[in-house]
């Protein structure tokens, strides 16, 4: 099966802009969570989305948004960049065969100046 | 937020020398997974120890969990330079994964 794919792999962006990233999970996985990893706060969970429906959420401002649409693809939005979200964002799929496991894309990585 | 603290943030070893990292969380569990990460990319699952067991083996991989004092390790044995990577624990409770910090580990040819 192909692996979990993220669009674009890179992105610059401007303060005050707003960004669309895109994540494919793999083939027959229903759930996809993403995440924001920075050097100074690591990885942080940012929600997770299932059936089309965000079953968590972590800790973030409301800028950060997302959605899951039919076929399983996931988009996260963020707007009104800050420098401070310059970062790598990093999703991930699983399904109930995985037992736990997430599988990782490649990120996507975010630079606002 | 993060759940985990892993413990040390960075670790340097000579080929051969078996690597130890240890994690340390906070609130209940379902299972502990274990990754690897190498430079700036995305994250491959190495190994996941359910709550209700304590200890896992995967080829040079051995991950122990102790629920009473909410913590895990990793031990690598018989390291090679391609170990060279940041290893980060993450805990899954209910669907929601957090990760902790990571530990730097360097494996010196």
């Amino acid at each position: 099966k192909a692996g979990v794919t993220q669009t674009p792999r890179y992105l610059i962006k401007t303060r005050g802009q707003q960004v669309t990233l895109s994540c494919s999970p793999i083939s027959g996985h229903r759930s996809v969570s993403w995440y924001q990893q920075t050097p100074g706060q690591g990885l942080q969970f940012l929600f997770e989305y299932f059936s089309e429906t965000q079953r968590n959420k972590g800790n973030f401002p409301g800028r950060f948004s997302g959605r899951q649409f039919s076929n399983s693809r996931s988009e996260m939005n963020v707007s009104t960049l800050e420098l401070g979200d310059s970062a790598l964002y990093l999703c991930a799929s699983s399904s109930p065969s995985t037992h736990g496991w997430q599988y990782f894309g490649p990120g996507t990585r975010l630079t606002v100046t | 937020s993060q759940q985990g603290e892993e413990d040390p943030q960075a670790l340097s070893i000579q080929e051969g020398e078996n690597a130890t990292m240890n994690c340390s969380y906070k609130t209940s569990i379902n299972n502990l997974q274990w990754y690897r990460q190498n430079s700036g990319r995305g994250l491959v699952h190495l190994i996941l120890i359910r709550s209700n067991e304590r200890e896992k083996h995967s080829g040079r991989l051995r991950v122990t969990l102790d629920t009473s004092k909410k913590s895990s390790s990793l031990l690598i044995t018989a390291s090679r330079a391609a170990d060279t990577a940041s290893y980060f624990c993450a805990t899954d409770f209910n669907n929601d994964m957090r990760f902790g910090a990571g530990t730097r580990l360097t494996v010196k040819p």
